[in-house]
């Protein structure tokens, strides 16, 4: 049973769009979310996190929005760029100290 | 400062055979997890090491097992190995063992043929 859902296997959008990237969760416990990039061949790569006392967090051209009672985040890259093509996680915890769960990852392709 | 490593990076086995697989923390980070990536499931974690102990562990059956070194390097075992063991085999380190913010190695990919 999977516990953080991305129902998009993949993405795509035009460059200088809007990428909005979903996650959803069932355990109303999780308290720290995290986005992470992954290029192939290579690791993953922290993008940003939010904590459940905030509702969006930003960072450049990066914002997660927190959604708690609808277990609900969003990525938001706005404007989409080419190098933003790549596999995207969203990761949940519920405690300090616990590990991440992670979500399957959405395939984003910007298209030139 | 130097990424976290792993090594090797390609690894190509057979069924029964097992496999030990290497990770190296960025410095000063104490705390290493593991995790397998499979296609449409995500990074399933493994288990996470602090300080030489077992922190937390996954849902996989004792054929998989680590442990860490007093230099935070960390290695993975995996015995008797199957078919669906097949995946890319991640590291990440992290300053404490609250995993704040996880740094990933670029991963280590077996086959198991």
């Amino acid at each position: 049973d999977q516990q953080v859902k991305q129902n998009s296997p993949s993405l795509s959008v035009q460059e200088g769009r809007i990428s909005i990237l979903n996650c959803d969760y069932t355990n109303s416990m999780f308290d720290y979310f995290l986005w992470y990039k992954k290029y192939p061949a290579e690791g993953p790569t922290f993008l940003i996190s939010i904590s459940s006392i905030k509702d969006k967090n930003e960072d450049g051209r990066f914002t997660v929005f927190l959604n708690k009672s609808a277990k609900h985040l969003s990525l938001h890259i706005v404007p989409s760029q080419p190098g933003d093509s790549a596999v995207y996680f969203c990761a949940a915890r519920y405690n300090y100290g616990q590990n991440f769960v992670f979500g399957p990852g959405t395939r984003l392709s910007v298209l030139p | 400062k130097a990424g976290v490593t792993q090594t090797p990076r390609y690894l190509i086995k057979t069924r029964g055979q097992q496999v030990t697989l290497s990770c190296s923390p960025i410095s000063g980070h104490r705390s290493v997890s593991w995790y397998q990536q499979t296609p449409g499931q995500g990074l399933q974690f493994l288990f996470e090491y602090f300080s030489e102990t077992q922190r937390n562990k996954g849902n996989f059956p004792g054929r998989f097992s680590g442990r860490q070194f007093s230099n935070s390097r960390s290695e993975m075992n995996v015995s008797t190995l199957e078919l669906g063991d097949s995946a890319l085999y991640l590291c990440a380190s992290s300053s404490t063992t609250g995993l704040e913010t996880q740094y990933f190695g670029p991963g280590t990919r077996l086959l198991v043929l």
